[in-house]
C-alpha cells in the first residue's frame, strides 16, 4: 500500500492554518497515523486511527479522513511546530510511510 | 517512565555484520509488539521489521529480508536486530519503536514510543 504525501515542503507564518494530505493507494479504513519529527530527534506520534489525538498532544493538531484521502491540520501554527511530518498506514504489512512534509517558518 | 534505548550502531564495511539492541523499561515489554524503523541521512522513514509480543509473528521489509533478523528476549526486556551482508545503502539511523496497545497476536498499530536511534554507517 502506497501513501502519497503532499506537499513535500511548505512555509507558513505563526498563527497560520496548515494542512498536509496523504492519499492511500487503496482503502485503509482509519488505519493511518501522523508523526512529527524534529531535527536529530525520533519521530513523535501525534494522531492515530486517522483522527484520535495522542495523549499530551496539543488540540491544535487534528486529523480527518474522506475515503482514501487523509488530512492533517494545524489550526494555528506555533513556532515549536517547525518540523517534518509523516503519515503512516497500518492496514497491512509492510507498514508504509509518506515521503514527509518539511514545515518551515516563513 | 517508558523508555527505549538503542545501542550497537557503528561503522562497518560492506558485507559486514552488526547487532543492534534496544533496552526497554517502564512498561510490560512482554505484552507489546515491537518494530525497527530506519532513516537514511536526509531521507524519510522506512519500516524494517516487526515482532509480536511472543515472537510468534515476524515480518520484514523486502529490502532486508534474508539479511536482517529481528528477535526479542522478554526475560531481559530487550529487542535485537542482527544485520548481515550490509550494503552502503543500509546506512541509516535505526530506531526501535513500540506498537501502541498491548497485543498477544498479529497486531498492527501506531508507534507510540521510540528510542533515540543508533547510527549504522556502511562504508569501505
Amino acid at each position: 500500500i502506497q501513501v502519497a504525501q503532499s506537499p513535500s515542503s511548505l512555509s507558513a507564518s505563526v498563527g497560520d492554518r496548515v494542512t498536509i494530505t496523504c492519499q492511500a493507494s487503496q482503502d485503509i479504513f482509519n488505519y493511518l497515523n501522523w508523526y512529527q519529527q524534529k531535527p536529530g530527534k525520533a519521530p513523535k506520534l501525534l494522531i492515530y486511527d486517522a483522527s484520535k489525538l495522542e495523549a499530551g498532544v496539543p488540540s491544535r493538531f487534528t486529523g480527518s479522513r474522506r475515503g482514501t484521502e487523509f488530512t492533517f491540520t494545524i489550526s494555528s501554527l506555533e513556532p515549536e511546530d517547525v518540523a517534518t511530518y509523516f503519515c503512516q498506514q497500518y492496514h497491512q504489512f509492510p507498514y508504509t510511510f509518506g515521503q514527509g512534509t518539511k514545515l518551515e517558518n516563513k | 517512565e517508558v523508555v527505549l534505548v538503542e545501542s550497537g550502531g557503528g561503522l562497518v564495511k560492506p558485507g559486514g555484520s552488526l547487532r543492534l539492541s534496544c533496552a526497554a523499561s517502564g512498561f510490560s515489554f512482554s505484552r507489546y509488539n515491537m518494530n525497527w524503523v530506519r532513516q537514511a541521512p536526509g531521507k524519510g522513514l522506512e519500516w524494517v521489521a516487526s515482532i509480536s509480543s511472543r515472537s510468534d509473528y515476524i515480518y520484514y521489509a523486502d529490502s532486508v529480508r534474508g539479511r536482517f533478523t529481528i528477535s526479542r528476549d522478554n526475560g531481559d526486556n530487550s529487542l535485537s536486530l542482527q544485520l548481515n551482508s550490509l550494503r552502503v545503502d543500509d546506512t541509516s539511523v535505526f530506531y526501535c519503536a513500540r506498537v501502541r496497545g498491548e497485543c498477544t497476536g498479529d497486531c498492527l498499530g501506531a508507534f507510540d514510543v521510540w528510542g533515540q536511534g543508533t547510527l549504522v554507517a556502511v562504508s569501505s
